[in-house]
């Protein structure tokens, strides 16, 4: 059974600092992986999306790297701003199987402090 | 604009009752989600659509009923048999189940009383 964990459960930073957030996951037979950020009280939205064969994905200050053979992945974050300040989830969704589901970390709060 | 729909964002249920969360979305999307969010914990998958008329359980259904009757609307119904609702529901949808990205809705929370 696919369990996806994520280290650490809280993290707290000075505003600028470069971070790494960290995913892992048992089963390395995956079709993609995803890290979405969640804001208290609200629903989830999507950040980047890696599929199997890629290594990394990069959108602005935020990448992710994927190393499937490892079974992990990380949320590498530039120059933290207060505005990035969240939870962030990661995802991974089965090779086989399963239909749509994806399997969740129970995420890691990220504070950044001014 | 384009997006995912829920309602009510607040809900207060009575033991006993059956209670329906809306979502509707208006991005043309295929497949369609409901997730569960207790604190402090991941996403767990209730039901999924991959097409109307058509829906699948996903890993803790019991407790829980949905109808796909239109491509845009995907409701869920909180049965009096689900005997801890009480928690963030989040609808979500894709474009096709498979490797496409995933929109998600503002969620609901539901809250027995």
């Amino acid at each position: 059974k696919q369990e996806v964990t994520q280290i650490p459960a809280a993290l707290s930073v000075p505003e600028g600092e470069n971070l790494v957030l960290n995913c892992s996951f048992t089963d390395s037979a995956i079709y993609n992986l995803q890290w979405f950020r969640q804001d208290p009280g609200k629903g989830l939205t999507s950040l980047l999306l890696i599929q199997s064969s890629q290594r990394e994905q990069t959108s602005g200050r935020l990448n992710a790297s994927l190393d499937k053979s490892s079974g992990r992945s990380t949320l590498y974050i530039a120059a933290s701003q207060p505005g990035d300040s969240a939870t962030y989830l990661c995802a991974v969704k089965a090779a086989e199987g399963s239909q749509g589901n994806l399997i969740f970390g129970k995420g890691t709060k990220l504070s950044v402090k001014p | 604009d384009g997006g995912i729909t829920q309602s009510p964002k607040y809900l207060f249920r009575k033991e006993g009752q059956n209670v329906t969360l809306s979502c509707e979305q208006n991005l043309n999307h295929d497949a369609m989600y409901w997730y569960r969010q207790d604190p402090g914990q991941g996403l767990r998958l209730i039901y999924y659509s991959q097409i109307v008329n058509d829906f699948q359980k996903g890993d803790i259904a019991e407790g829980y009923s949905v109808s796909r009757e239109k491509k845009e609307s995907f409701p869920l119904t909180v049965t009096s048999a689900q005997k801890n609702p009480t928690a963030f529901y989040l609808c979500a949808s894709q474009l096709a189940v498979g490797g496409n990205t995933i929109y998600f809705g503002e969620g609901s929370w539901l809250t027995v009383v």
